[in-house]
């Protein structure tokens, strides 16, 4: 197991185009979080999955935003009609929630840039 | 509403010196708290957490912290930092009753040789 997987690294895109981010949770991880994470600024949370089910979204994600996570594994994060202020890096965590308080383990993040 | 301070941005201390970095929270009832790492083009990694118990918690690579209830702080230590411990270290609080992480700002470690 190599650990949270995210894909693609690292996307540049024109304002008003849609984005897809893919994460690739440990195998056997219960739980999918995203994160967002702006220059100087520590991770914000966005929105996280049990198996399937989205269980919590933050007021952060707008209605140009949607994540899935259809088979309870992979996810994807889409934001549609990109503007600017998403430019930041986009982190997916997991986790095998067994109890409260349970370690995330979080990926390399997807580096989204809006020209 | 809940909050975590790490009031220090920038930390600059030399190979050899001891380390504190100070993290604050603000909640109604003692979170679970935790310390990450993050280093360039690498994930976040986990230091240490705090859930209960002993106040005084011991973390991967001679990372320490102690949660003071009275001062509701969590903050980060070690002994004698190493050039590789440069990086931005991020406080995080996990309200009771979710799962998700509420992250300071973060605190730059510069470490000179």
């Amino acid at each position: 197991d190599t650990g949270v997987s995210q894909d693609p690294r690292h996307k540049i895109t024109k304002r008003g185009q849609n984005v897809t981010f893919r994460c690739d949770p440990i195998s056997e991880h219960n739980r999918l979080y995203w994160y967002r994470q702006t220059l100087g600024q520590g991770p914000e949370f966005l929105t996280y999955f049990q198996n399937e089910a989205q269980l919590e979204k933050s007021r952060l994600l707008s209605d140009r935003f949607s994540a899935e996570r259809p088979k309870g594994s992979f996810s994807t994060l889409e934001i549609q009609r990109t503007e600017q202020g998403d430019s930041a890096m986009y982190l997916c965590a997991s986790s095998l929630a067994i109890s409260p308080g349970t370690e995330a383990f979080f990926g390399q993040g997807t580096r989204l840039t809006v020209v | 509403a809940q909050s975590v301070t790490q009031p220090d941005i920038h930390i600059t201390v030399s190979e050899g010196a001891s380390l504190e970095l100070r993290c604050n929270y603000s909640y109604g009832a003692t979170p679970y708290l935790f310390w990450y790492v993050q280093s360039p083009g690498q994930g976040l990694q986990l230091l240490l957490k705090y859930f209960s118990g002993d106040t005084l918690v011991q973390g991967i690579k001679g990372f320490e912290a102690e949660f003071k209830r009275s001062q509701s702080s969590f903050n980060l230590r070690k002994p004698s930092v190493h050039w590789s411990d440069a990086a931005e270290y991020f406080c995080a609080v996990g309200p009771l009753g979710t799962d998700k992480l509420i992250f300071g700002t973060g605190t730059r470690l510069q470490v000179f040789p």
